[in-house]
């Protein structure tokens, strides 16, 4: 069975950076690509960024392009996204997923990690 | 950018109801797209790939259709789980992955 928990959530002030992730179980991780997904309060889903297996290509949403970095620690299956100059928009729930093999949509999803960016 | 638009934003429905909800692509996307089921608290699923592709474990009462910029979600049958929000996404291969904005379907 597969399992993401999302983990590194939490309150910061506008301009601070934290670093969110995921631990992954279940699967052969470094043969998948993986993905972080935002929901603010009340709203919908956000696609943030993609990963490939071998961390040979990276993908962002134009929101968030320049400040946030994805990566991916095969040995340890762990997903990671760094987040720096966090603004009050980034304020979501934040959530990893697994893809389909190919560019493909996310088949499996964490339960999510709360980042909070208020003064 | 691709840009997914979903309608009705809300619909109310009764159980045992058929349920369409539609999405369109600000461009064509071919088949590549996907629709997720969530409930308040819960983190999303994924119901229908590739348009009308039914994912395993997903009940038949659900399907898919469409191709290049117009796509819909049908319910057959609607049961009490089914009120939750759904989701359209495209996935065209071009390094993107975008959310339609979700159809909240509710209890009528």
């Amino acid at each position: 069975e597969v399992q993401l928990l999302e983990s590194g959530g939490g309150l910061v002030q506008p301009g601070e950076s934290l670093r969110l992730s995921c631990a992954a179980s279940g699967f052969t991780f470094s043969t998948y690509s993986m993905t972080w997904v935002r929901q603010a309060p009340g709203k919908g889903l956000e696609w943030v960024s993609v990963i490939t297996g071998g961390s040979k290509k990276t993908y962002y949403a134009d929101s968030v392009k320049g400040r946030f970095t994805i990566s991916r620690d095969n040995s340890k299956n762990m997903l990671y996204l760094q987040m720096n100059s966090l603004r009050a928009e980034d304020t979501a729930l934040y959530y990893c997923a697994k893809l389909m093999p190919g560019d493909s949509p996310f088949d499996s999803w964490g339960q999510g990690t709360l980042v909070t960016v208020s003064s | 950018d691709i840009q997914m638009t979903q309608s009705p934003s809300t619909l109310s429905a009764s159980v045992g109801e058929r349920v369409t909800i539609t999405c369109r692509a600000s461009q064509s996307i071919s088949t590549w797209l996907a629709w997720y089921k969530q409930k308040p608290g819960k983190a999303p699923s994924l119901l229908i790939y590739k348009a009308s592709s039914l994912e395993s474990g997903v009940p038949s009462r659900f399907s898919g259709s469409g191709s290049g910029t117009e796509f819909t979600l049908t319910i057959s049958s609607l049961q009490p789980d089914d009120f939750a929000t759904y989701y359209c996404q495209q996935y065209n291969g071009y390094s993107t992955w975008t959310f339609g904005q979700g159809t909240k379907v509710e209890v009528k």
